[in-house]
């Protein structure tokens, strides 16, 4: 069980808009920035949104990011087949004293 | 352009130690302020941070694993270094090293390299 929870997974058609949620607690997400990583089949994660909401060089301005209190949803508009893949959220964690990933969602473009 | 490798065994016998490094190219690991750390991910599961360590040293380690990793830094062969003691079949995984920006924020990743635990 992951301490910040995402769906497993989600589903959209191309030019969708979808969100995938990621919902904590005040001691992580209410307190610390979240980051975002995409990891694409067969490869390493990739750092996709940072400090909330900032996008690192070449990310796409599709993908944003909207955090509420403990609950810090990406979304992902103008859906593409080659957003397909595995997306995790993670922040630090001032009771554990560490960084907590939430458990995936893996994103399907139908 | 910063480049990750990890390096290491991709089989070890329960009980044993688990030892792999990361060799940065395209950067120092010295040079830039940066924390450098690992990650792994279980078959068919999420993320867990390991550990990570500045080009001085101090290191961090996840809680739940603090008593059996150790990741150290060797500046002048631009690595660093992880060790996990006494592993057992829930230590297979994927092993990721990566350079952290900030806390929680990993933005240059290894492409990873599978270890599995078995006799």
């Amino acid at each position: 069980q992951s301490v910040l929870t995402q769906p497993p997974s989600t589903s959209g058609t191309p030019g969708q808009r979808v969100t995938i949620s990621c919902s904590g607690s005040s001691a992580n997400i209410g307190n610390n920035p979240v980051n975002w990583y995409q990891q694409l089949p067969g490869t390493a994660p990739k750092l996709l949104i940072f400090a909330d909401s900032r996008r690192p060089s070449g990310v796409p301005d599709r993908f944003s990011v909207s955090k509420s209190g403990t609950s810090a949803p990406l979304a992902i508009s103008g859906l593409q087949s080659e957003d397909e893949a595995d997306y995790y959220c993670a922040a630090w964690d001032d009771s554990l004293n560490g960084v907590v990933f939430g458990g995936g969602t893996k994103l399907t473009v139908l | 352009q910063l480049q990750l490798q990890e390096s290491g065994p991709g089989l070890v016998k329960p009980l044993e130690t688990l030892s792999l490094t990361c060799t940065v190219s395209g950067g120092s690991i010295s040079g830039s302020g940066h924390n450098w750390g690992w990650i792994r991910q279980s078959p068919g599961k999420g993320l867990e941070l390991i550990g990570n360590v500045y080009y001085s040293g101090s290191p961090y380690s996840n809680p739940s694993l603090k008593s059996r990793v150790t990741i150290s830094v060797d500046t002048s062969k631009n690595q660093f270094s992880l060790k996990v003691t006494s592993v057992t079949a829930a230590d297979t995984a994927v092993y990721y090293c990566a350079r952290l920006l900030g806390v929680a924020v990993f933005d240059s990743w290894g492409q990873g390299t599978l270890v599995t635990v078995s006799s």
